[in-house]
């Protein structure tokens, strides 16, 4: 199966500071998804982006299909912005994508 | 407030027993997925449902039994519960077409003794 590689696992910031997150996968895919999961577990969708680039607020999110990879920007980070940030990829067969998740970049911002 | 409903939120199961995770989602949407996630090891699908009437295995199905009732709610079963099934499961839901991210439920923290 498709392989979701997420780099780097664990990232501490200063409020403030900015990062890039990156996603790695193995196979070409029509669905990529970015998500946040906060302190408290729940799952909140940031970007549906299987290719271009997107912006909300502080957060954008690029993706280059043809190389397999995508990148989420998070600029002047708040402490909010803490929790675990997953990379999921997909293909749709009929009206479902199944999607396959990576392990995750956990983020803590700090004051 | 609409979105994706899960209940219990927590459960504490003896091996061998048995059990039904429920979930409802009041969005219309079609496709409705089960994840379970364990530490360190990302969310990993066990079913989903495509639409009313189908289902379908994901990449760890066994142990599992699922039950998509109408189109709004899908159901998961633990027919005997085993503490490699100790997780959080997710359930979520997506529309017809492409375009469309997934729809979080808030989760079911379960624990196998």
């Amino acid at each position: 199966g498709i392989q979701v590689e997420q780099s780097p696992p664990d990232l501490i910031l200063q409020e403030g500071a900015n990062s890039t997150l990156r996603c790695n996968f193995s196979d070409s895919v029509n669905n990529l998804q970015w998500f946040h999961q906060n302190p408290w577990g729940q799952l909140i969708n940031l970007f549906y982006i299987p290719s271009g680039t997107k912006q909300n607020g502080r957060l954008s999110a690029t993706t280059v299909a043809t190389e397999r990879y995508s990148l989420l920007y998070i600029s002047s980070s708040q402490t909010t912005d803490s929790g675990v940030y997953f990379c999921a990829v997909g293909a749709y067969t009929g009206t479902a994508s199944k999607l396959t998740f990576g392990t995750g970049t956990r983020l803590q911002v700090t004051l | 407030n609409a979105g994706v409903t899960q209940t219990p939120k927590f459960q504490v199961l003896k091996t061998g027993q048995s059990m039904t995770l429920q979930c409802a989602q009041d969005m219309n949407h079609n496709s409705m997925y089960w994840y379970r996630q364990d530490p360190g090891m990302g969310l990993r699908l066990i079913y989903y449902s495509a639409s009313e009437g189908t289902t379908d295995k994901g990449e760890v199905p066994n142990g599992y039994n699922v039950s998509r009732l109408n189109k709004r709610e899908f159901s998961l079963r633990l027919e005997s519960a085993a503490p490699s099934q100790t997780s959080v499961y997710f359930c979520a839901s997506t529309t017809r077409g492409r375009g469309y991210g997934y729809t979080f439920g808030s989760g079911t923290r379960l624990t196998v003794v």
